[in-house]
């Protein structure tokens, strides 16, 4: 199986300021078809998953632009411009290049 | 888009359960399906995957001869059939659409307890 690899586990922020999570992936994720099928998720405390980040840099609908998405092969990064309190929460990166679909461990976002 | 689960509970080592996932606001027919699962206090695990008409499924390892994942576009409804739980299959279970890539939607998931 593809390892998912997230750094860091946590993550203290201040408002307003920068956040950065990186993510490795054991294999490359540029699948046969010329996509890369990494995604980002969010999980705020108490809630279900949420998507936010599809094929490495496409935001979903109504996600903030002050996320966004970027890497390629097996690097990638979800920054946050602007944290803000609503951030909140777990942040996983997913690949599903391979089979069987794999999540990093998560990286737990608060406010410092 | 709208994803209700139902169906979990407490269930003893060796039983048995059958989850539910309710769908509407989209053309359930249309979209793949998947159960996804988080033991308490740890990372999402994808656990089964069924195509549009349930000609194809596929499973994690952990779970494949035990579970079995299904769907009727009828009813608009995915399920999970899961024998012979074990422990470590103790979770919230998420039901999620494969929508432009994985994972689109997700519900809000229904917890299952396998204890004695």
């Amino acid at each position: 199986d593809v390892v998912m690899t997230q750094s860091p586990l946590s993550l203290p922020v201040t408002l307003g300021q920068p956040a950065s999570i990186s993510c490795w992936s054991s294999q490359s994720l540029v699948h046969s078809d010329g996509s890369t099928y990494l995604n980002w998720f969010q999980q705020r405390p108490g809630q279900s998953p949420r998507r936010l980040i599809f094929k490495v840099s496409n935001r979903d609908s109504g996600v903030p632009d002050r996320f966004s998405g970027s890497g390629s092969g097996t690097d990638f990064t979800l920054k946050i411009s602007r944290v803000e309190a609503e951030d909140v929460g777990i942040y996983y990166c997913m690949q599903g290049t391979h089979r069987p679909r794999t999540f990093g461990q998560g990286t737990k976002v608060e406010i410092k | 888009v709208q994803l209700v689960e139902s169906g979990g509970g407490l269930v003893q080592p060796g039983g048995s359960l059958r989850l539910s996932c309710a769908a509407s606001e989209f053309t359930f027919s249309s979209f793949w399906m998947n159960w996804v699962r988080q033991g308490p206090g740890k990372e999402l695990v994808w656990v089964a995957f069924i195509n549009t008409d349930g000609t194809t499924t596929t499973y994690a390892d952990s779970v494949r001869g035990r579970f079995t994942i299904s769907r009727d576009n009828a009813r608009k409804t995915l399920y999970l059939q899961m024998n012979s739980l074990r422990a470590e299959d103790t979770a919230v279970y998420y039901c999620s659409r494969d929508g432009d890539g994985h994972f689109d939607y997700w519900g809000q998931g229904t917890p299952v307890t396998v204890s004695s």
